[in-house]
């Protein structure tokens, strides 16, 4: 079974610019998850989605972040504009049914913004 | 709101030895999870062991055992025979099974360092 794919694995930019994260959940996998993951700390949940509905964005930055799920399978992060502040990795998670409390991550991309 | 406390920022240990990661975490809720997760340089999250709050007996992985005092919220983690390859960041984190169902709150880390 394939795990979570993600990509890019790093991506440096310069503040103010835009970036974009794709995540691939494992096959069949209905919940999908975005955490945000500074340096040192643990990892924060930025968004949930349930199939292609948002289940939780309430520590979403949304004056500069996006996310969409459109067809219920991978999914697409975006930042637009950076700040020096978002300089973290950024980690797609995925679980399956109703009840399955286990959620496996993505190798993370790790967002440098200059 | 949950929070999950880590007090112990590093950790080392010599190899073959046996070493315990604490985690305390705070919460209302009844029927909640909890994890240990394992996040070594090459930052890829691995589930180590889980827990599940009705469940009285202490998970156990191989290596791997936890000691769930449900009364006190305590969740440490303890690893037996020590690895080098069990050097990396560990994560408690808690799932409730109400309102925050499906969001993980992770502790700060503990960096467990495997000495030869």
């Amino acid at each position: 079974e394939a795990g979570v794919a993600q990509s890019p694995r790093y991506k440096i930019i310069e503040k103010r610019q835009s970036v974009a994260f794709w995540c691939n959940p494992i096959s069949g996998h209905a919940t999908l998850y975005w955490y945000q993951q500074i340096l040192g700390q643990g990892p924060k949940l930025l968004i949930q989605f349930q199939n292609n509905g948002v289940v939780d964005d309430s520590q979403l930055p949304k004056d500069r972040f996006s996310a969409e799920r459109l067809k219920g399978v991978d999914s697409t992060l975006k930042i637009q504009p950076a700040k020096l502040e978002d300089s973290a990795v950024y980690l797609c998670a995925s679980s399956g049914p109703m009840g399955s409390y286990e959620q496996y991550f993505g190798p993370g991309t790790r967002l440098t913004v200059t | 709101a949950q929070t999950v406390t880590q007090s112990q920022p590093e950790m080392s240990v010599q190899e073959a030895e046996t070493v315990t990661l604490s985690c305390t975490y705070d919460t209302s809720e009844s029927n909640y999870y909890l994890f240990w997760y394992k996040q070594p340089p090459s930052r890829q999250m691995i589930l180590v062991i889980r827990q599940e709050a009705y469940k009285q007996q202490n998970a156990t992985e191989n290596r791997f055992s936890v000691n769930f005092q449900k009364a006190a919220k305590s969740f440490s983690l303890k690893i037996s025979d020590s690895q080098l390859g069990d050097t990396a960041m560990y994560f408690c984190a808690f799932i409730g099974g109400g309102t925050s169902y499906g969001k993980l709150t992770f502790g700060q880390g503990t960096i467990l360092t495997v000495h030869p």
